[in-house]
């Protein structure tokens, strides 16, 4: 099975700008959660979608935001661009149903975002 | 809160010696557990898990059990190789939850020839 894809690898953006950014997960799976990642903060959700559906979401301002398609990809969105938005920003995706895997999260290999 | 306290790095090892990086963590109900690896520009692969008190989780030679009485997941390798260097991170899920991982600060490991 193919893993976790996210486009694109790398951007450049300036303040004030808006980005968007892609997830593809894991065929089957439905789940997808946005991670982002800093030096000073570590690793800090942001939200996660189901059936198109956002069941969870964390601490973040309004400018970040995502959604889910039919087919489970997904994407996050993040408006008026500021310095501290510059991260790698990751997706991961499990599996939901039964079983023993439905906690278990896959990781692609993220976006790194960088803005000026 | 939940919450994930890694002990702080960097760990420099010698090639071939053990490792250990401690994990505990603060939850209200009964958290999966996990140990994630992130090499240098890459995202973060899944290295092991164990979901109920008492599993080991095991790959590659690296070892974590699933103390509930410590609220504890430490990672161990009987022997580190270079290729081991990178950030490890212990994160908890819960099962049927809405698959939000809380993270540890990471630690970095450095193992040297």
């Amino acid at each position: 099975k193919a893993g976790v894809t996210q486009t694109p690898r790398y951007l450049i953006k300036t303040r004030g700008q808006q980005v968007t950014l892609s997830c593809s997960p894991i065929s089957g799976h439905r789940s997808v959660s946005w991670y982002q990642q800093t030096p000073g903060q570590g690793l800090q959700f942001l939200f996660e979608y189901f059936s198109e559906t956002q069941r969870n979401k964390g601490n973040f301002p309004g400018r970040f935001s995502g959604r889910q398609f039919s087919n489970s990809r997904s994407e996050m969105n993040v408006s008026t661009l500021e310095l501290g938005d510059s991260a790698l920003y990751l997706c991961a995706s499990s599996y939901f149903g039964t079983g023993t895997n439905t906690d278990t999260q896959y990781f692609g290999p993220g976006t790194r975002l960088t803005v000026l | 809160g939940d919450s994930v306290t890694q002990m702080e790095g960097p760990v420099t090892l010698s090639e071939e010696a053990f490792l250990t990086i401690n994990c505990t963590y603060t939850a209200t109900g009964y958290p999966s557990l996990f140990w994630y690896v992130q090499y240098p520009g890459e995202g973060l692969q899944l290295l092991l898990k164990a979901t109920k008190a008492d599993d080991k989780g095991s790959n590659k030679g690296f070892e974590a059990t699933y103390r509930k009485e410590t609220t504890s997941f430490h990672l161990e390798k009987g022997s580190v190789q270079v290729s081991d260097s990178a950030v490890y991170f212990c994160a908890l899920n819960f099962a049927g939850g809405y698959n939000k991982l809380i993270f540890g600060a990471g630690t970095r490991l450095a193992v040297h020839p």
